[in-house]
């Protein structure tokens, strides 16, 4: 159980144009997914909280115009990266909290999506 | 000062050897820690999760928390290889806050 999905797991895209990243927990649902980028050899930065149903929370920095995210249902969320630039290539990882995990409290993370804009 | 530190490394050890690895964190109000183990270009997998002060032991891997000197530990006894990795510490306050992470430590562990 807990499996989270990533997809795509790599996307080349060039510069000016969106991309869309899908987060899926596969057999549990999530009232809350989170969405994390990492720079080589460096930690997971938090970008945003989303909520099932509401507008996510930004970290102060994060550029919600440039970094939509949606959480459809409770099984999926996307971010998308609009008019992406070079400087956004990354990592970028989801996580989810398991509704049924005792204290809710536990997140489970994705695969990542690496991606490069040229 | 960061709210979490870990030492990056690379830390590398033989196989076999007992591996130890640590966070200090400054935030008090921390109540649930968390390891995770990430591999090259992988997400992070959780390894271990624990509430307050004590132990907890999983197979090879142990976590400590010591919150009166607000330092944790994962113990990884008999290491393999296939243990090489980044070792994340990550902590919160509990009901579903977000995760304040370490920086990660990038673990070697040599045949």
């Amino acid at each position: 159980g807990a499996v989270v999905s990533q997809h795509p797991s790599w996307v080349i895209c060039k510069s000016g144009t969106s991309v869309k990243i899908e987060c899926r927990s596969l057999d549990f649902q999530a009232t809350t997914m989170f969405w994390y980028r990492q720079f080589p050899k460096q930690s997971l930065m938090l970008m945003a909280t989303s909520n099932e149903g509401s507008k996510a929370t930004y970290e102060q920095g994060v550029e919600k115009d440039k970094f939509l995210i949606n959480h459809a249902s409770l099984t999926l969320s996307t971010l998308t990266v609009t008019s992406a630039h070079p400087e956004d290539s990354s990592f970028y990882i989801c996580s989810a909290r398991n509704l049924r995990t005792s204290g809710n409290n536990e997140q489970f993370f994705g695969p990542g999506t690496r991606l490069t804009v040229l | 000062q960061k709210e979490v530190e870990q030492d990056p490394g690379p830390l590398s050890v033989p196989e076999g050897a007992i591996v130890s690895l640590n966070c200090t964190y400054s935030n008090s109000a921390f109540q649930y820690f968390m390891w995770y183990r990430q591999y090259s270009r992988k997400g992070p997998e959780l390894l271990m999760y624990t509430y307050s002060s004590g132990n907890k032991e999983d197979g090879r891997f142990t976590a400590q928390v010591d919150k009166s000197s607000k330092y944790i530990s994962l113990f990884i006894r008999d290491s393999q290889p296939s243990d090489s990795a980044t070792y994340l510490c990550a902590m919160n306050r509990g009901g579903g806050n977000k995760l304040t992470f370490g920086t990660g430590t990038q673990l070697k562990v040599e045949l």
